[in-house]
């Protein structure tokens, strides 16, 4: 398996601009996690599946976030209007189950001028 | 969700054992203890994780106190590649398992040559 692979590595957009961010689990998994990392804040979880079901979504900072999972092998984060202070690397992880290992992806680089 | 502490940053020598301590004294007893680390401009990668007895893999070892209020993660050797943030998460187990990682701020571990 080719691991989570998350699309596209690097996003700069204007402010207001909608953004969509993309992530395949690893196939298999039943777990998955978006995760956004600032200097700031660290690292946060923002979101995270279960069997393609959201299950908390407690760290989504605002209406202008939302996540899908339409199928056990695509999600997606989305940010609109996009805002300078979304700037961040944002992650996604998968695991099997619970308890065992998250993997994760490389990350998006979102830049918001 | 239990807290972990741990010191924001340690140095260590090439090739020298590294001990990275945890403290969790809020842990319940069916919290799993997680180890990560991220190295720089990566995402975070799966160390170890445990329960109640002391685990070994062929990346380190994990050290739990009898009372499971703090644990110890062993790196036997360190090498230049090992530098990174080591972070400590408290997982739920049990029926309350939500199965998520939240991230605190890490040990920064430099190695030096």
């Amino acid at each position: 398996d080719a691991g989570v692979i998350q699309s596209p590595r690097h996003e700069v957009t204007e402010m207001g601009q909608e953004v969509t961010l993309r992530c395949k689990p690893i196939s298999g998994h039943d777990y998955l996690f978006w995760y956004r990392q600032t200097m700031m804040r660290g690292l946060e979880l923002l979101i995270y599946f279960n069997n393609n079901v959201p299950i908390d979504d407690s760290g989504m900072p605002e209406d202008r976030f939302s996540a899908k999972m339409p199928n056990a092998s695509f999600s997606t984060l989305k940010i609109q209007p996009s805002e300078p202070r979304d700037s961040a690397v944002y992650f996604c992880a998968s695991s099997y189950t619970r308890n065992t290992e998250a993997f994760f992806g490389q990350g998006t680089r979102l830049t918001v001028v | 969700d239990a807290k972990t502490t741990q010191p924001n940053s340690m140095e260590s020598n090439e090739e020298e054992p590294v001990h990275l301590p945890c403290n969790h004294s809020t842990i319940s007893g069916t919290d799993y203890i997680h180890w990560y680390r991220q190295l720089p401009s990566q995402g975070p990668e799966y160390v170890i994780h445990g329960l109640t007895s002391n685990v070994n893999n062929r990346m380190a070892s994990l050290a739990i106190a009898e009372d499971r209020k703090s644990s110890t993660l062993i790196l036997h050797r360190a090498t230049l590649r090992d530098a990174a943030v080591y972070y400590c998460i408290l997982s739920g187990g049990g029926s309350s398992n939500t199965g998520k990682l939240i991230f605190g701020q890490g040990t920064t571990l430099q190695v030096k040559p």
